[in-house]
Formats: structure tokens, C-alpha cells, sequence
């Protein structure tokens, strides 16, 4: 069980920035939380991952609140290629990683 | 960029018999995991392995599955007498010390008839 809740579902428009939110209020001190998508026909693939301040990687940004009790995914500019399913999971050193049902996003051209 | 590599990428079998599904986990990489996907649903976690031993399993990990790294390179999993639904798709995963993520293979879909 992941122990986060997401939206079952957004839209954005291609070309367009898309921010993912996440909630994770029960999040302790020392969880990290990562982020994983899953393109059509094909395993999860990490994304970002963050323990307090927010990230920046080639694939997105992660921004991570004040409280840690909430986080957003943030991809700049969506492309086709970006529709998946976006999974946010609290995660603590080498427990495992546990997915929920995460947001599956449609780009729309 | 190194890979997670899984065969075969399509079986199907009858009921009641034993599968073997394959994986080469990335050559560094020290932990290694088995999750399955019945179609339409979430990604469900079965075991992981570290050290040559399960380190955590799930309650859908019963006697019926095992895990085995036979040779340094290799990792299966082991289903000894399959029922319909174990039908889905297997991923295979592998993470590393010093890496943040898990990488993940493309996945095994097996069919039982």
C-alpha cells in the first residue's frame, strides 16, 4: 500500500506544463518520496525522487511542501509520449516499493 | 543504459503446470524484486531478494512461488503449478546500492489456459 492518495485521472494539452499532486499526509521523517510512470505495455520507470527540498532532473521537477504532507510532479512540457501512469509512493531506505493506483494522465494534441 | 532484461516476453501454459520466468537483473546491481500486474490493475509487489535470500515477501507469495539466483547473473521466479489466475504480467526490478530508483524490465505476460 502506497500510502499516498492521487487523482485517478488528469488531462493536459500537449506542449502544455502538467503538475501531478500527491498527498501523502501520514508521511514520516524519514520517508522519501519517489515518483514512477508506467507507459503503455511497459514496467514502471523511475522518474524523481525527493526527501525535503524540491528537485530537478532531466525528466521533471519534484516540488515537496513545507510539511512534506503533500508533493507535486511537475513535467514542464507535456509531450505525447508523456501519457502514463504517474505513481507517487512513499518510500523508506530498503523497504519496498509499494504501488497504488497513481493518476493515469492523457495528453491531448 | 544498462537494462533489466526478461524472457521469455510471452508464455502461455495449462493449468497446473510449472512455469520458470527469467530475468538478468543490471550486472551491479544488488537487490532484486519480482512484482506482477493482472491487467487493469495496480502493480502488486511479490517478493525481493538480497544477499541470496528473500528479504521481504507478500501475502500473494505462497508456497507455490519461489525465487532463485542460480548463477550470479540470473534471476527467476518459479510458479510450481500455475491456476488461471495467475495470468498477468511479471516485472522483474533491480536496484542498485548508491541508486535512488528501481529499474524495471519490460515484463513477462504469462497466460495460463
Amino acid at each position: 500500500d502506497a500510502k499516498t492518495t492521487q487523482p485517478n485521472s488528469m488531462e493536459s494539452n500537449e506542449e502544455e506544463p502538467v503538475h501531478l499532486p500527491c498527498n501523502h499526509s501520514t508521511i514520516s521523517g524519514t520517508d522519501y518520496i519517489h515518483w514512477y510512470r508506467q507507459l503503455p505495455s511497459q514496467g514502471p520507470e523511475y522518474v524523481i525522487h525527493g526527501l525535503t527540498s524540491n528537485v530537478n532532473n532531466r525528466m521533471a521537477s519534484l516540488a515537496i511542501a513545507e510539511d512534506r504532507k503533500s508533493s507535486t510532479l511537475i513535467l514542464h512540457r507535456a509531450t505525447l509520449r508523456d501519457a502514463a501512469v504517474y505513481y507517487c509512493i512513499r518510500y523508506y531506505n530498503n523497504n519496498d516499493m509499494r504501488f497504488g493506483a497513481g493518476t493515469r494522465l492523457t495528453v491531448k494534441p | 543504459e544498462p537494462e533489466v532484461t526478461q524472457t521469455p516476453s510471452h508464455q502461455v501454459t495449462q493449468m497446473g503446470q510449472e512455469v520458470i520466468l527469467r530475468c538478468v537483473p543490471i550486472s551491479n546491481h544488488l537487490y532484486f524484486y519480482w512484482y506482477r500486474q493482472i491487467l487493469g490493475q495496480k502493480v502488486e509487489f511479490l517478493v525481493s531478494f538480497y544477499n541470496n535470500e528473500i528479504s521481504e515477501k507478500s501475502e500473494i507469495f505462497d508456497d507455490q512461488f519461489s525465487v532463485e539466483r542460480p548463477d550470479g547473473s540470473n534471476f527467476t521466479l518459479k510458479i510450481r503449478s500455475t491456476k488461471l489466475e495467475d495470468s498477468a504480467m511479471y516485472f522483474c526490478a533491480s536496484r542498485g546500492d548508491s541508486t535512488p530508483g528501481y529499474t524495471f524490465g519490460s515484463g513477462t505476460r504469462l497466460t495460463v489456459v
